[in-house]
């Protein structure tokens, strides 16, 4: 398996613009996470899926986030509008969903907003 | 609630030195606990686990022993490397249906040569 993979690596867009962040799962995982990573912030869940479902989003920040699973082996996270404070590196996991194992991590996607 | 707790960084030892990354946790409950390794510019990746407490996870020379009695699970390495660089991990996960992530801030460490 190639691992999880997301796309774009890099995105530089607007202020005010849609920005979608794609995450394609490692098969068979029945979890799949959303982080954000900032300086200030450290390493922050934002949502969270079992099963194609969205179990917690108490970490997205505002309603201009949002998250789907349209099927198991593809995830969005959209921002609409976004704001320059919305730049970090964006990582999408996924892991077995059992609490013994690991969460496998993509290489991320860096996020500027200007 | 639920945490993680890392000591500050950034960490600076030379080649060679011994390595300790102190963690200590709060859960509800019996948790797993991870490090976790990141390389300038890439995701996270596993470094070691221990899923009960004694269990010792060890891998590349690193090696951390989940103890309950002190809610610790300190990371060490008798010989780091200049390639040891990077920013380290701990997490733990509950034994809960969420099986989600609880990560600390993080320890950055700068081996020098």
């Amino acid at each position: 398996d190639a691992g999880v993979i997301q796309s774009p690596r890099h995105e530089v867009t607007e202020m005010g613009q849609e920005v979608t962040l794609r995450c394609k799962p490692i098969s068979g995982h029945n979890s799949l996470f959303w982080y954000r990573q900032t300086m200030m912030r450290g390493l922050e869940l934002l949502i969270y899926f079992n099963n194609n479902v969205p179990i917690d989003d108490s970490g997205m920040p505002e309603d201009r986030f949002s998250a789907k699973m349209p099927n198991a082996s593809f995830s969005t996270l959209k921002i609409q509008p976004s704001e320059p404070r919305d730049s970090a590196v964006y990582f999408c996991a996924s892991s077995l969903g059992i609490s013994n194992t690991e969460a496998f991590f993509g290489q991320g996607t860096r996020l500027t907003v200007v | 609630g639920n945490s993680v707790t890392q000591m500050e960084g950034p960490v600076t030892l030379s080649e060679e030195a011994f390595l300790t990354i102190n963690c200590t946790y709060t859960a509800t409950g019996y948790p797993s606990l991870f490090w976790y390794v990141q390389y300038p510019g890439e995701g996270l990746q596993l470094l070691l686990k221990a899923t009960k407490a004694d269990d010792k996870g060890s891998n590349k020379g690193f090696e951390a022993t989940y103890r309950k009695e002190t809610t610790s699970f300190h990371l060490e390495k008798g010989s780091v490397q200049v390639s040891d660089s990077a920013v380290y991990f701990c997490a733990l996960s509950l034994r809960d249906s969420s099986y989600k992530l609880i990560f600390g801030s993080g320890t950055r460490l700068l081996v020098r040569p």
